[in-house]
């Protein structure tokens, strides 16, 4: 199998904090991760590409200084929402690939459901 | 630009057919994909196609068109937990993933 996990499923926050949400491909090594923001009713929107050991690349438009991406490990990634504020309210999910520069298939974690009070 | 058409939404019967269709303009083509997401989930993956035809897996199948940048999903004996929304995905010449706002579907007893 191919198995991603990330935690927390759901986290509720106040103004200002900041908040790590980690990514684990649990069963194979992740070369590439990739991290996606979904808006009600939306689409997924591509915020950046991380491999292990190199900066993410973020897709324009994405703070890199708000969303900070570490990938640590072939095993690991964490996003971390700095400072966040309501209109960073969303559902965070993120994909592992086997390959580089997602060549081969993204396996999907379940999501974390981030709300900004 | 880049660009990935689905209707927005669908409603069909419990135990009928319903397509639902995909067309897309990318900068290049390297595969199709359908992804199945039910409300407050991931996407899970259904199919890919990257040579034109049929594929079929159990209920679901996928069709592509490359020479009409189409696609479409068939989903068989409808079943009430088919409700959900359907993604379709197109990776370009950068093997990057272009993702349609997807189809939700309705099934009605």
């Amino acid at each position: 199998g191919a198995v991603v996990s990330q935690h927390p499923s759901r986290v509720i926050c106040k103004s200002g904090t900041s908040v790590k949400i980690e990514c684990r491909s649990l069963d194979f090594q992740a070369t590439t991760m990739f991290w996606y923001r979904q808006f009600p009713k939306k689409s997924l929107m591509l915020m950046a590409t991380s491999n292990e050991g190199s900066k993410a690349t973020y897709e324009q438009g994405v703070e890199k200084d708000k969303f900070l991406i570490n990938h640590a490990s072939l095993t690991l990634s964490t996003l971390t929402v700095t400072s966040a504020h309501p209109e960073d309210s969303s559902f965070y999910i993120c994909s592992a690939s086997k390959g580089t520069s997602g060549s081969d298939e993204q396996f999907f974690g379940p999501g974390t459901r981030l709300t900004v009070l | 630009g880049q660009n990935i058409d689905q209707p927005t939404e669908m409603t069909a019967t419990e135990g009928a057919i319903v397509q639902i269709n995909c067309t897309y303009q990318t900068s290049g083509f390297n595969g199709l994909f359908w992804y199945q997401q039910h409300a407050g989930e991931a996407p899970t993956f259904l199919s890919y196609n990257v040579l034109d035809g049929l594929e079929e897996k159990g209920r679901f199948s996928s069709f592509l068109s490359r020479s009409k940048g189409y696609s479409y999903l068939l989903l068989k004996e409808l079943q009430m937990k088919d409700s959900a929304s359907y993604l379709c995905a197109v990776r370009d010449s950068n093997y990057q993933l272009i993702w349609g706002a997807g189809t939700k579907l309705i099934i009605k007893p």
